[in-house]
This record gives structure tokens, sequence and C-alpha cells, in this order.
């Protein structure tokens, strides 16, 4: 079992559709990373978290430490918004464990 | 301030052919990473420098794979010789610095070299 889970692993959507992304952890954690990754392949960091709840934009993440787990949600979803959207858990300091990813699609 | 610079973007060798890629981290930034992500999966750590020093190695195939951080600023990551499951993307990351005297780790990406080994 990996330590850093995500589901769905893929996921479309008609533009305008709200969108969830769930992330399980196994480990204990300081802070949890919401990560997106276009198809040219450069990450670019989302959202960190060590508790409750971050609103950027259309996007929101919460995090639940005792239950170990966290969500990614898009509101008004837009084709631009297609990417790989990863997980990745900081366990120690200068240490991160990723998920495997979430591709999302959205068509107009 | 600039971001993590990485060359060549994509690169196309035959299997036992070499290769290396370069990173050239955010300034001032002590820590620097280098990440294999084959398809489909997340990023795996190959090697971790604190300024020029190793600080982990344990996942990097050192039988074919090394890289060195002269200087303690930019780092090249070479494989010798390539084989087929060598395909993937390279990432480039780094971290630590100062800011309102704090240590923050927050890691920041470079866009990656996408390898295809043939």
């Amino acid at each position: 079992k990996n330590e850093v889970e995500q589901s769905p692993q893929n996921l479309t959507a008609q533009e305008g559709e709200f969108i969830t992304i769930n992330c399980s952890y196994s480990v204990g954690i300081s802070a949890l990373h919401w990560l997106q990754q276009h198809p040219g392949g450069g990450i670019v960091s989302l959202f960190m978290l060590s508790s409750g709840k971050k609103k950027h934009g259309r996007l929101i993440a919460t995090i639940n430490i005792q239950e170990k787990h966290s969500s990614l949600h898009i509101t008004a979803s837009h084709p631009r918004d297609s990417a790989v959207y990863i997980c990745a858990v900081r366990w120690a300091p200068d240490k991160l464990i990723f998920g495997t990813g979430t591709r999302l699609q959205v068509f107009p | 301030e600039a971001g993590v610079a990485q060359s060549p973007r994509y690169k196309i060798i035959e299997k036992r052919q070499s290769v290396a890629f370069w990173c050239n981290p955010i300034s001032g930034h002590a820590t620097l990473y280098w990440y294999q992500q084959i398809l489909g999966q997340g990023p795996k750590l190959l090697i971790q420098f604190q300024n020029n020093g190793v600080v982990d190695d344990s996942q990097l195939p050192k039988d074919r794979f090394s890289a060195e951080r002269l200087k303690g600023v930019d780092s090249t990551l070479k494989i010798q010789p390539a084989k087929l499951e060598d395909s993937a993307v390279y990432l480039c990351a780094s971290s630590l610095r100062i800011q309102n005297r704090r240590l923050e780790h927050e890691q920041f990406f470079g866009p990656g070299t996408r390898l295809t080994v043939l």
C-alpha cells in the first residue's frame, strides 16, 4: 500500500462543473502540498497546508489531520484547469512523499 | 525571483548512450533535489544535495546514474549507459532559504527534462 493515495486516478468533467480530488496518507506529516503538473512536465505548487482550509481563486484545499485526509476542490472548472494534480506530504522538514496524481480533463 | 532552470527540456537517445541534465536552482537555495517521474507515477527522489554535499542518494542507481553539485549552485545529473526503463521526466527542485528569520523548506520545481530512451 502506498503511503499517499489519491482518488480518482482519472477525472473528466464538463466546463463549469465542481471537481473534488481526494488524498489520503498513512504517515505523520508536518504539511501537505497540492501540486499542479501540466503536460510539459513542470510542477507548480498550489497550496501548502498544515491545518484547516485555504482558498485561492477557484481552488480550495482542505485538510483533516486526525483523519489523514485532504481534498482539493475546483469550482466552476475550466478547460485550462486540465492537468495532473499531485498530493505530496512532508514527513520530514526536507522530505516529500508524492501521490501518483489525478489526471483531470475539462471539456468545453 | 527567477525560478529553477533546467535544460534540455526534451532529449531522445538510444539505449546504452549517455545523457546529462543540468539544473540551476533558485538563487540562495541551499538544498537541491533530483527526482525521477515515470509516466503515471509520482516523482521519486534520486538524490538530495545540501550545498555541495550529498544528503541522500539512497535511491540513486549508482551503477549508471551520477550527480554532482560543484560550488554548491548548479547541478548535473548523468546517466551512463541509459536503459529503456530510464525513460521519464527528470525534475530538479530547490529549497531551504531564510525568510523572516525562519528556515523555509518549501520546494520549488523546475520545468523538467523529458527523456525518451529508444
